[in-house]
């Protein structure tokens, strides 16, 4: 357990559906983050979230949509997916302020799109 | 801008010392060096900042050439548990959005 909770661990979903993923973390981080990645990508930043705004989208299609209710909650809202969005979704969290911290990563939800 | 990490891929016997680099096209406010195993969470190694400063960490090291936008992490007397693909982040900005772009890391296998 790192301190940043995923779940669910595993999700498959068909192109039609609606799901949800949820991240969690109660070590007082100010930003939180959601990564894609997938096999023999590097680590792709989806959004960044600062004190529960969003500061960055980093050109993500609409089917994805995140949402932060508050600073330890990140959500990560999917909707009619492509077979090509399969992949690990991480969540991080880090303190942001003086820029001197580490990230500490969720264990990921494995999607797959059928 | 996506870091290059060198090599893609080390295999070392126990014991053996390795070096894996990273470098940037884009001047660098900080880089962060993660470790993943199979089917795990990416864990924080390190930071360094712009500065040029060296931090170790067990056996594990890393250096920050600001000038040259390099920085290299060091592996010595490799135990079995440094297996993993290794990732080195940058952040471009000293402002207040900070975010990581990360290479597409380095698979390293220790042998008994």
């Amino acid at each position: 357990e790192t301190g940043v909770t995923q779940t669910p661990r595993h999700l498959v979903m068909g192109m039609t559906n609606k799901k949800s993923l949820k991240c969690e973390q109660h070590l007082g981080h100010n930003a939180m983050y959601w990564y894609k990645q997938s096999a023999k990508k590097p680590l792709e930043l989806m959004f960044v979230y600062n004190f529960k705004e969003q500061t960055e989208n980093n050109s993500v299609p609409s089917r994805f949509s995140p949402e932060c209710p508050n600073s330890s909650h990140l959500f990560l809202h999917l909707h009619t997916l492509q077979p090509e969005d399969s992949a690990l979704y991480l969540c991080a969290s880090r303190n942001q302020v003086g820029g001197s911290y580490g990230y500490t990563f969720g264990s990921g939800t494995r999607l797959t799109v059928v | 801008q996506q870091p290059v990490q060198s090599p893609q891929a080390v295999i070392l016997r126990e014991g053996e010392d390795a070096v894996i680099n990273c470098s940037s096209s884009k001047a660098l406010y900080s880089v962060h060096w993660y470790r993943q195993k199979h089917g795990e969470a990416p864990v924080f190694l390190m930071i360094l900042l712009k500065g040029g400063e060296q931090k170790g960490h067990e056996k594990i090291s890393a250096s920050f050439n600001e000038k040259k936008q390099q920085s290299s992490l060091y592996l010595t007397a490799s135990q079995l548990s440094y297996s993993g693909t290794y990732f080195c982040g940058t952040e471009n900005s000293g402002g207040s959005n900070y975010k990581l772009t990360f290479g597409k890391g380095t698979l390293l296998t220790v042998n008994p």
